[in-house]
């Protein structure tokens, strides 16, 4: 059974970093992308940003370019979002989720930013 | 971006009966390697989504066959007959066509 989850939520400062963490099992980790999804509360679905699966090649949103790194460790068998310069609008519920299509998605970590 | 709009967004179901949900992009779906990436996504209250549907009409292991995706090009539907209390929720379209990944506003589905 294929299964993503995610840590280092938590509250963080405007202007401020955060780090997220990404972790799967069920799969051969190196075999596919990872993206990270947003949900604001009480708001629709939000694409953040995708890591292919050997790393190589990385996208993401408009909103988050140039704040937001992400990144993996297939030896490690974890993604991490690196998020630099928070906004008070980045305070979402983040989910880590498998492949290019999506198909299996993490519980999520909340991650609250404000002073 | 393509733009990714739902209708509606409010959906009174009666238990037993069909529901349908539309997903129109601003651009073509159609990917150069010829296929459509349209996912349908169902969200529970107080859980994460899940997929039901990819590429426009497959459905997912385990999703049950009331529901079904149709649709071409720019214009997309998902219908769910015979509607369960379980169904009740918030439904999403979502494109892995083009950069970057877009979502519709979602639908929410209530009896």
């Amino acid at each position: 059974e294929v299964q993503m989850w995610e840590s280092g939520g938590g509250l963080g400062q405007p202007g401020g970093p955060l780090r997220l963490s990404c972790a799967a099992s069920g799969y051969t980790f190196s075999q596919h992308a990872i993206n990270w999804v947003r949900q604001a509360p009480g708001k629709g679905l939000e694409w953040v940003s995708l890591i292919s699966d050997n790393g190589d090649a990385t996208y993401y949103a408009d909103s988050v370019r140039g704040r937001f790194i992400i990144s993996r460790d297939n030896s490690k068998g974890t993604v991490s979002l690196q998020m630099n310069s928070l906004r008070v609008e980045d305070t979402a519920v983040y989910y880590c989720v498998r492949s290019n299509f999506v198909d299996y998605w993490g519980q999520g970590t909340l991650v609250t930013v404000s002073s | 971006d393509a733009v990714m709009t739902q209708s509606p967004l409010s959906l009174p179901v009666t238990l037993g009966q069909s529901a349908s949900i539309s997903c129109r992009s601003s651009q073509s779906l159609v990917h150069s390697d010829g296929n459509t990436y349209l996912i349908w996504l169902q969200q529970r209250p107080g859980q994460s989504p899940r997929r039901l549907i990819y590429k426009v009409s497959n459905r997912d292991s385990g999703v049950p066959d009331r529901f079904s995706g149709s649709g071409s090009g720019t214009d997309f539907t998902l219908k769910i007959t015979r509607v369960e209390a379980e169904d009740v929720g918030v439904y999403y379209c979502m494109q892995a066509t083009e950069w970057p990944r877009t979502f519709g506003q979602g639908t929410k589905v209530e009896i």
